[in-house]
């Protein structure tokens, strides 16, 4: 079975600077996809950045992008010139290209933001 | 577009009552999902259903009951809640695999069970 796992369960950054939030996950699968959401306070799940497993670009979105790492297992969100609206609970998530089912999402990295 | 919509957003019931939490989106999604969020849990899938009719067992499924009567909504039913059930529910609803993978999550609904 596919886990996903975030080690960090919270994490400081001052205004401004850059922050790498990680993430490993285990499958036997070749074929999947990987997330990265945000729950700020409001409660609402907001996509962030998707990686198709495939792809071997980083994918990036504006002050966010990611550091995959196939063979390693690995999919790090780094976040640059980090904002206050930034804080908020990251989710990093799995789910399989092959399969009709649900993601898997690893536990949450809480991320606080020092003015 | 609402996106998708959970009612109700609050509740607070009593040990044994019953209750059906709705969930409905105007996406035309194919997939639905129940979630719930505990402190220090992430997101534990209930059931899901992969279209109209049909419904799948997540990884926590004991208490719960859900169907999908209409291809729009899903709904999940505690049929005497426990005070183990006390958390944050939330319904997603997805694209099937060839179009779309992401989830798009509705903003939540606080079950407290006394």
């Amino acid at each position: 079975a596919q886990t996903v796992t975030q080690s960090q369960p919270e994490m400081s950054v001052q205004e401004a600077e850059t922050v790498t939030l990680s993430c490993t996950y285990d499958t036997s699968e070749s074929d999947y996809y990987l997330f990265w959401y945000k729950q700020p306070p409001s409660r609402q799940m907001i996509l962030v950045i998707r990686q198709e497993a495939y792809k071997q670009q980083n994918a990036t979105e504006n002050r966010f992008s990611v550091n995959f790492q196939k063979a390693a297992k690995s999919f790090s969100l780094k976040i640059s010139d980090s904002q206050l609206g930034d804080a908020a609970m990251y989710f990093c998530a799995y789910r399989s290209a092959n399969r009709d089912d649900k993601i898997i999402f690893g536990k949450g990295t809480r991320l606080h933001i020092l003015p | 577009n609402a996106g998708v919509t959970q009612t109700p957003k609050f509740r607070v019931l009593k040990t044994g009552q019953s209750m059906t939490l709705l969930c409905a989106q105007d996406m035309n999604h194919e997939y639905m999902y129940w979630y719930r969020q505990d402190p220090g849990m992430g997101l534990r899938l209930i059931h899901y259903s992969v279209g109209e009719g049909t419904t799948a067992k997540g990884e926590v499924p004991d208490g719960y009951n859900v169907s999908r009567l209409k291809k729009q909504n899903f709904l999940l039913g505690l049929e005497s809640a426990a005070p183990s059930q006390t958390s944050v529910y939330f319904c997603a609803s997805s694209y099937r695999r060839y179009y779309s993978y992401e989830q798009y999550f509705g903003p939540g609904t606080r079950l407290t069970v006394t």
